[in-house]
């Protein structure tokens, strides 16, 4: 159980253009998702938290404008990457957390953006 | 400011005992956990602590110290399939909304 998907897994795409990456957990409602931004062989960086039907809370310097989130049930939320530019490439990675279990968090498998 | 630091990379053999140490200095504070994340995969929870004091999850236990800002994680009889990354992380923020701040992670290379 606690099964967290993203779709896509990889994704390319040219600088200017926006970038939609869902993140689902498939086997229990999710009351908070987060998302993270990963560089190779680096730590996690919290980009932001969202809850269903609120908006989400962004970290210090994560630009709302350009990482837009939406938590539109209590299975899904979706980041995207708007005006993509060759330094947002990265892996993002989303994680999603039960009412039962305040302290443990569900990642997904992430996604490798690349933004030529 | 925030930091948890890790040591960068711990090697041992197979068989072995190692331990990862996890020192924190974070705004707010409600326990401590693990993660383990292979090389491309999704971090994996391991343990968590909230209380001073030994956890213990199998071949796993991780270990937390409040008043030292102090932790680790002890693995033992170590396996192959044990090489991955490991991470602590303070949970902080208000209660229903804790969200976790990450160590600087451990690469473990676990050898025959």
């Amino acid at each position: 159980g606690a099964v967290v998907s993203q779709h896509p897994s990889r994704v390319i795409c040219k600088s200017g253009t926006s970038v939609k990456i869902e993140c689902r957990s498939l086997d229990f409602q999710a009351t908070t998702m987060f998302w993270y931004r990963q560089f190779p062989k680096k730590s996690l960086m919290l980009m932001a938290t969202s809850n269903e039907g609120s908006k989400a809370t962004y970290e210090q310097g994560v630009e709302k404008d350009k990482f837009l989130i939406n938590h539109a049930s209590l299975t899904l939320s979706t980041l995207t990457v708007t005006s993509a530019h060759p330094e947002d490439s990265s892996f993002y990675i989303c994680s999603a957390k039960m009412a039962e279990k305040l302290y443990e968090q569900y990642f997904g498998p992430g996604t490798r953006l690349t933004v030529t | 400011g925030q930091s948890l630091e890790q040591p960068s990379e711990v090697t041992a053999v197979e068989g072995a005992i190692v331990q990862i140490n996890c020192t924190y200095q974070t705004s707010g504070f409600y326990g401590l956990s693990w993660y383990q994340q292979h090389d491309g995969g999704a971090p994996t929870f391991l343990s968590y602590n909230a209380l001073d004091g030994l956890e213990e999850t199998g071949r796993f236990s991780s270990f937390l110290s409040r008043s030292d800002s102090y932790g680790y994680l002890l693995l033992q009889e170590l396996q192959m399939k044990d090489s991955a990354s490991y991470f602590c992380a303070v949970s902080e923020g208000d209660t229903g909304f804790q969200k976790l701040v990450f160590g600087t992670g451990t690469r473990l290379l676990v050898s025959p």
